[in-house]
């Protein structure tokens, strides 16, 4: 199993819409979580940090669930600037002063006009 | 933004010859990496410094060697390079005193025939 799983899409939908992508992690002791997003050809670029309280940066919502180990980012009134590959990044535990990511393969969104 | 730069942004080369890939910041974070990414596993951490001189093995450094002699600079060698390390190769750098932020360089396409 992946340390860290993501649904690879796309996500076709319309200008406008409300989009939720959901990323699961393995490690139950991970402490530290995070959205990247990568343009296509593209370095990728950190969207936000998730917080156990919940999130919210404009139109983009980010929540983690640890119980269910879980963490997702909801983006609301989708433009067609938000196509782009969402990456789900976690800190293990023991990440530490070295901080090594763990990245998801990402998920890929198509906002059509 | 850690003003991050690589070079080259593209490179072919053919099997067994040697590459080394420059990683070049301008912000004295103390913290860098060498990523890949590859279609289906996302970014694999290759190596990382955690200073001048230290070093130390990611998740993929196998054909790797890595060198930091300066605090704005990191190398990556590939000592022989093979068709599997075809890749996009990232580095990126992150500040010491807490700061988990990652900034990412624009990335080299490195094409071995």
């Amino acid at each position: 199993r992946k340390e860290v799983e993501q649904d690879p899409g796309p996500f076709n939908v319309p200008e406008g819409a409300t989009v939720a992508f959901n990323c699961t992690y393995s490690n139950s002791a991970s402490q530290s979580f995070f959205w990247y997003r990568q343009d296509c050809r593209k370095e990728p670029k950190l969207l936000m940090s998730v917080y156990s309280s919940g999130n919210e940066d404009g139109r983009f919502t980010a929540q983690l669930n640890r119980a269910s180990q879980y963490i997702s980012l909801l983006i609301r009134d989708s433009k067609l600037s938000d196509s782009a590959t969402y990456l789900c990044v976690v800190i293990p535990s023991g990440g530490g002063a070295t901080n090594k990511l763990i990245f998801g393969t990402g998920t890929l969104l198509a906002v059509q006009p | 933004d850690a003003g991050i730069t690589q070079s080259p942004r593209h490179k072919v080369t053919e099997t067994g010859t040697p590459v080394t890939l420059r990683c070049h910041q301008t912000e004295n974070h103390r913290y860098m990496y060498w990523y890949r990414q590859d279609p289906g596993h996302g970014l694999r951490l290759i190596h990382y410094s955690y200073g001048v001189k230290d070093t130390d093995k990611g998740e993929v450094s196998d054909g790797y060697s890595v060198s930091r002699s300066k605090t704005e600079d990191f190398l990556l060698t590939l000592e022989s390079a093979t068709s599997s390390q075809t890749s996009v190769y990232f580095c990126a750098a992150r500040a010491s005193g807490g700061q988990e932020t990652q900034y990412f360089g624009p990335g080299t396409r490195l094409l071995v025939l």
